[in-house]
């Protein structure tokens, strides 16, 4: 099992809702990443969480606030969001170690009115 | 962050055609993973390369770690149209958990 699931794969969200996005893998993996991604550009990392501490915040604004319950667990909670923020958010998650790939899920396309 | 520069931005070719694009940065990195990305979708890892000098092939795919450990290609010999898609590398630094994505490649191939 190679696989890292996310949802919900498509998330419509007015500028004052709370939402989550959340990823789960069972993989064993001890490293979770979020990463958002704009059309046409690359993935860009948002955090990182290895052994279920938050490792890297790429100084992501406060509206964005992951959480790592467990470690298959990884969840991003949505506050006051902008319609800039509308993006594919990406999980992916990797065996902690010098060397690893990192696998993806498929996203959640998240837009904000 | 550290920047990774992968050329070139785009390539139009024909079915057939070999193809090679690259990657490069001023730093060290530990891992270069190359991925293939389609629309609406995550990235799929295509080739992981974990030591300097390495090549290593997945069918008709070839990737190598550079010597310098600051670079690596990717070559596609004899596309098909299938293989139409952005194609990203992605680094790791030294005894870091931070990966980082070049700018991508947007690959078109004419049948």
């Amino acid at each position: 099992d190679t696989e890292v699931t996310q949802t919900p794969k498509h998330l419509v969200m007015g500028m004052t809702n709370k939402k989550s996005l959340k990823c789960e893998q069972h993989m064993g993996h001890r490293a979770m990443y979020w990463y958002k991604q704009k059309a046409k550009k690359p993935p860009e990392l948002m955090f990182v969480y290895s052994y279920e501490k938050l490792s890297i915040n790429e100084s992501v604004p406060s509206r964005f606030s992951p959480e790592c319950p467990n470690s298959s667990l990884l969840n991003l909670h949505l506050h006051a969001l902008q319609p800039e923020d509308s993006a594919l958010y990406l999980c992916a998650s990797r065996w902690l170690s010098d060397t690893g790939e990192l696998f993806f899920g498929e996203g959640s396309r998240l837009t904000v009115l | 962050g550290q920047q990774l520069n992968q050329s070139p931005q785009s390539m139009f070719i024909q079915e057939g055609e070999d193809v090679s694009m690259n990657c490069t940065s001023s730093s060290i990195f530990n891992t270069w993973l190359w991925y293939k990305q389609d629309p609406g979708e995550g990235p799929v890892l295509l080739i992981a390369l974990y030591k300097a000098g390495e090549l290593t092939s997945n069918g008709r795919l070839t990737a190598q770690f550079g010597i310098t450990r600051k670079d690596s290609f990717l070559n596609i010999s004899a596309s098909i149209p299938s293989d139409v898609g952005i194609y990203f590398c992605a680094g790791q630094l030294q005894n870091n958990n931070d990966m980082r994505f070049g700018a991508g490649t947007r690959l078109t191939v004419k049948p």
